[in-house]
């Protein structure tokens, strides 16, 4: 069965500090991964990471792929209270291009 | 950038009624969409794939006849929530791969969320 896992649940921080959100997964067939944000209503894309070592950088937060051990992180830098957000994880497998969702990681950011 | 419409955002029905949800693609076609169903603190669950010009493929646990799928044109699919009760309440999105320069990126629409009362 495919499986996305996602830790911590949870996270409070305060303000500028830096964070890491884990990802790992159990799929066959594996395409890519992609991190999303989610406030309110619909997630907002964030990366795309299809290969092993390339570091995606967008500002203050960046992620990485590491297929061999089967596991992604998102890094936040100097958290700000617009950070709060859930952070979900999906991996897209080939079979039928299906999208699997993470448990998800909810950050609060504390001024 | 793409955009992936749902309407309606908040619904409130009373229970034994039947709700339509429509999602549709603004500026892409969209052969596949994708049905989640979200509760309060909990990640997206996938209900269902919906595939223009076939039957929709079921997650296991959700009931076909429960939960109506029809992906009509290339732009459009609707989730019917049939004979509905407060068990199914839930905040339901939809979303769409399209194919391009971020290939498999997953659009979403703003989401739907339906009260039985």
């Amino acid at each position: 069965e495919d499986k996305v896992v996602q830790n911590p649940l949870s996270l409070v921080v305060h303000e500028g500090d830096t964070v890491t959100l884990n990802c790992s997964y159990e799929v066959t067939n594996f395409r890519s991964l992609l991190w999303y944000k989610q406030e309110k209503k619909a997630p907002t894309f964030l990366f795309m990471l299809t290969s092993s070592g390339i570091e995606k950088k967008s500002g203050r937060l960046s992620s990485i792929l590491d297929k061999k051990e089967l596991f992604s992180i998102l890094n936040i830098t100097a958290t700000q209270t617009g950070d709060s957000a859930v952070y979900l994880c999906a991996v897209e497998v080939y079979k039928g291009n299906q999208f699997y969702f993470g448990t998800g990681t909810s950050l609060t950011v504390i001024p | 950038g793409a955009v992936v419409s749902q309407h309606p955002s908040w619904v409130i029905c009373k229970s034994g009624t039947s709700v339509k949800i429509e999602c549709r693609s603004l500026d892409f076609q969209a052969t596949t969409m994708f049905w989640y169903r979200q509760f309060p603190k909990q990640s997206l669950m996938l209900m269902a794939t919906s595939n223009e010009g076939s039957k929709a493929t079921y997650e296991q646990g959700v009931e076909k006849d429960k939960f109506l799928i029809n992906h009509a044109s290339l732009t459009l699919s609707t989730l019917t929530v049939t004979s509905a009760h407060p068990e199914d309440s839930s905040f339901y999105i939809c979303s769409a791969p399209r194919a391009g320069v971020n290939r498999g990126e997953l659009f979403f629409g703003e989401g739907s969320r339906l009260t039985v009362l």
